[in-house]
């Protein structure tokens, strides 16, 4: 059974960094690409990075280019997404999310997310 | 960026209505469009992909179509568990997008 669970959130301050992981099982972690997706309250959904299978392509939305990083240790399957110079616009719940391809590809599996408040 | 366009934002409906959300994408998507579902306070759930592929467990009253940039969701019956707020997201292209989403609520 695939698990994504998220954690590293809270309140941070504006400026401030915070390091988000999701630690992955059920699944051969190390076989499949990952995204960070986020949500702002009340808001839509934002895809915000991926990261190939292997970790050696790497893609962040222009929105976040030069703050937010993208990683992964396959050997303790998780993902990370460092974030710094954190704004109060990056407010959100970031999901990790699984990238499956067919065919097509999609988001299969979506991790229960964590809740980043930037506040002072 | 393609540019997903989701309407309506939000619609009433009683149980056992037919409801159809419309997705558009700014330029041709093929059929590489799927939708997800959220309700409040939980992570989106897949129910479709590739335009009209039910992902396994989704109930049969759900189905899609379209083609290039104009899409439909479709929820033949609708349930008191099927209202949510409904995604659809491209793949076609990076970054993938998704539209605004439309809310279904109780009539």
């Amino acid at each position: 059974q695939v698990h994504l669970v998220e954690s590293g959130g809270g309140v941070v301050q504006p400026g401030k960094s915070v390091r988000l992981s999701c630690l992955a099982s059920g699944f051969p972690f190390s076989h499949y690409a990952m995204h960070w997706v986020r949500q702002a309250p009340g808001k839509g959904l934002e895809w915000v990075a991926f990261i190939s299978y292997d970790g050696v392509t790497k893609s962040l939305a222009e929105s976040v280019e030069g703050r937010f990083t993208i990683a992964r240790d396959n050997s303790n399957n998780t993902l990370y997404l460092h974030i710094n110079s954190l704004r109060p616009e990056d407010t959100a719940v970031y999901y990790c999310v699984r990238k499956l391809c067919g065919g097509d590809c999609y988001n299969d599996y979506w991790g229960p997310g964590t809740l980043v408040t930037v506040s002072s | 960026d393609i540019q997903m366009t989701q309407s309506p934002s939000s619609l009433s409906a009683s149980i056992g209505d037919r409801i159809t959300i419309t997705c558009r994408a700014s330029q041709t998507i093929r059929n590489y469009l799927n939708w997800y579902q959220q309700k409040p306070g939980k992570a989106p759930k897949v129910l479709i992909y590739s335009t009209s592929t039910l992902q396994s467990e989704v109930p049969s009253r759900f189905s899609g179509s379209g083609s290039e940039t104009d899409f439909t969701l479709t929820i033949s019956s609708l349930q008191p568990e099927d209202f949510a707020t409904y995604y659809c997201q491209q793949t076609y292209s990076t970054p993938w997008t998704f539209g605004q989403g439309t809310k279904v609520e109780i009539k």
